[in-house]
C-alpha cells in the first residue's frame, strides 16, 4: 500500500544533541510538510517543500532545518534540541497541496532530557 | 488573514447517537477545500471527510456528513450512529495561501463516545 512512513516512532535525545527525522513515501506526491504537533494542540507547519523548493514558516526557529535529497524522502534537522522542542513530529505528503488533502504519517514523538 | 475556528474544545455523545462538530472559516477565495480529519489518541491523522467550494451538495463519506453553507463560511461534521471508536480528536482544516497552499488547522475537537 502506498503510504507515508515515518521513522523512528519514538526518539529521544539529549538537551543539545542534534537529531534527524526521517519521512518517507510511496505516493510520489509533489509536496512534504513538516508540523509540529504538541499535547492537545493542533498541529503548526514548520516548513514544506513542493518538489525541491523549500518554503520555510516565518516563526520556524532556526534550530529547525529539512532536506529533501529526491521525491521519496524528506528529514527535519533539529540541530540543538531544547526541552520545549519536546513534540509529535509529523510529515505530510500531497500531491498539489490543495484538492486532495493530505496523508499523513504515524509521526515521531521527541523526548528531549 | 484566512483562518480556521473550532469553538468546542471537547464534546461527547451516547453510543449510537448522533453529534455535529462546528467549524468555521475565513477565506478571500471563491474556490477551495475544506477537510475534517480525525485523530485517534496516539495515532495516525486521517481524512475523514471533503468538500469542494464550489459543489453545493454536501459531501457524505458512509456515517459522516458535513453542512457546508459557503455564504456563512461554515463546515460542520455530523457523525451518525456514533461508535467508540469515533472518539479522537476532529480537526477542521483548510488549504490556506497563495502560490503555496498549506494545510491551516483549527484547534480541535476532542470527541468521545461514551457506551
Amino acid at each position: 500500500d502506498a503510504m507515508v512512513i515515518q521513522n523512528p516512532r519514538y526518539q529521544v535525545t539529549q538537551f543539545g544533541k542534534p537529531v534527524t527525522l526521517s519521512c518517507s513515501q510511496t505516493l510520489n506526491h509533489n509536496v512534504m510538510y513538516w508540523y509540529q504537533q504538541k499535547s492537545s494542540q493542533a498541529p503548526k507547519l514548520l516548513f514544506h517543500y513542493y518538489d525541491k523548493d523549500f518554503n520555510n514558516e516565518a516563526d520556524t526557529p532556526d534550530n529547525f532545518q529539512s532536506r529533501r535529497p529526491n521525491t521519496s524522502f524528506c528529514f527535519l534537522d533539529i540541530r540543538s534540541p531544547g526541552l520545549g522542542d519536546a513534540a509529535m513530529y509529523l510529515c505530510a505528503t500531497s500531491r498539489d497541496g490543495r484538492g486532495e488533502g493530505y496523508t499523513f504519517g504515524s509521526g515521531t514523538r521527541l523526548t528531549v532530557v | 488573514a484566512q483562518t480556521v475556528t473550532q469553538s468546542q474544545p471537547e464534546m461527547s455523545v451516547q453510543e449510537a447517537e448522533t453529534v455535529t462538530l462546528s467549524c468555521t472559516y475565513d477565506t478571500s477565495e471563491n474556490n477551495y477545500y475544506l477537510f475534517w480529519y480525525k485523530q485517534p489518541p496516539s495515532r495516525q491523522m486521517i481524512l475523514v471527510i471533503r468538500q469542494e467550494a464550489y459543489k453545493q451538495q454536501n459531501a457524505t463519506e458512509n456515517r459522516f456528513s458535513v453542512n457546508f453553507q459557503k455564504a456563512a463560511k461554515s463546515f460542520s461534521l455530523k457523525i451518525s450512529d456514533s461508535q467508540l471508536g469515533d472518539t479522537a480528536m476532529y480537526f477542521c482544516a483548510y488549504p490556506a495561501g497563495g502560490s503555496n497552499y498549506k494545510l491551516t488547522f483549527g484547534k480541535g475537537t476532542l470527541l468521545t463516545v461514551n457506551p
